[in-house]
């Protein structure tokens, strides 16, 4: 499944599916990008960053994507888990104004 | 438990009162934030210390707010005379960095509802 950020906030998807959550990024200038994952009633949790001279990082089970070009932020989650039912977040941070912004979030949702 | 904490959990006043929230950073952490989030948005940046020193605060931040890290470890966020508006999620973060802002380890927030 595959959600458009800002454009399709909930994203549904069955279990062992791979997901896909996109972010457009606002500031060509942002140094440095990170994912956050936010479950009900607790502080957004880090998954995964990436800094502006790269393009593909990769964790457990996550791999972050960066198109500069659009200004296009992707999160892949392979195997989608019930456990991964949560609001994720993509902030973008320009270091020069120690400026850290959040998109507003995509919500996804596992299902069994 | 040694994440941050955040107190109280939950906070709900009339308005015009005023209001004190308290977050413990993780130990030894040099850079403390505040956020405050509302439903379905993500989180706003309010401020941040570095130690004890106040760097810097967003416009979000009006003089009913003032947020304080006297000693370089717990940092207090209060706000006066509150209004409605202010009812949100207010989230303390924690970093050890000395520049830039990498991974910071959020608490749960402290929920204010403005009556």
């Amino acid at each position: 499944g595959e959600s458009v950020g800002l454009h399709l906030p909930t994203l549904s998807v069955q279990e062992g599916d791979n997901s896909i959550i996109n972010c457009a990024y606002s500031n060509s200038a942002s140094d440095y990008f990170i994912w956050y994952k936010q479950e009900s009633g607790k502080g957004p949790q880090f998954i995964i960053d990436i800094r502006s001279n790269m393009d593909k990082r990769q964790g457990q089970r996550v791999t972050v994507l960066l198109n500069k070009t659009v200004k296009h932020l992707s999160l892949q989650i392979a195997a989608t888990q019930p456990g991964d039912s949560a609001v994720y977040f993509c902030a973008e941070i320009v270091y020069n104004n120690n400026d850290m912004r959040f998109g507003a979030g995509t919500r996804l949702t596992v299902k069994p | 438990d040694t994440g941050v904490s955040q107190n109280p959990r939950h906070k709900i006043t009339k308005r015009g009162q005023n209001v004190t929230f308290r977050c413990d950073p993780i130990s030894e952490h040099n850079r403390l934030y505040w956020y405050r989030q509302t439903l379905g948005q993500g989180p706003e940046f309010l401020t941040y210390f570095q130690n004890e020193a106040q760097l810097e605060k967003s416009r979000l931040l009006s003089d009913r707010f003032s947020a304080e890290r006297p000693k370089g470890s717990f940092s207090t966020l209060e706000i006066q005379r509150t209004e409605q508006g202010d009812s949100a999620m207010y989230l303390c973060a924690s970093s050890l960095t000395t520049s830039g802002w990498y991974e910071q380890f959020f608490g749960p927030g402290t929920r204010l509802t403005v009556l």
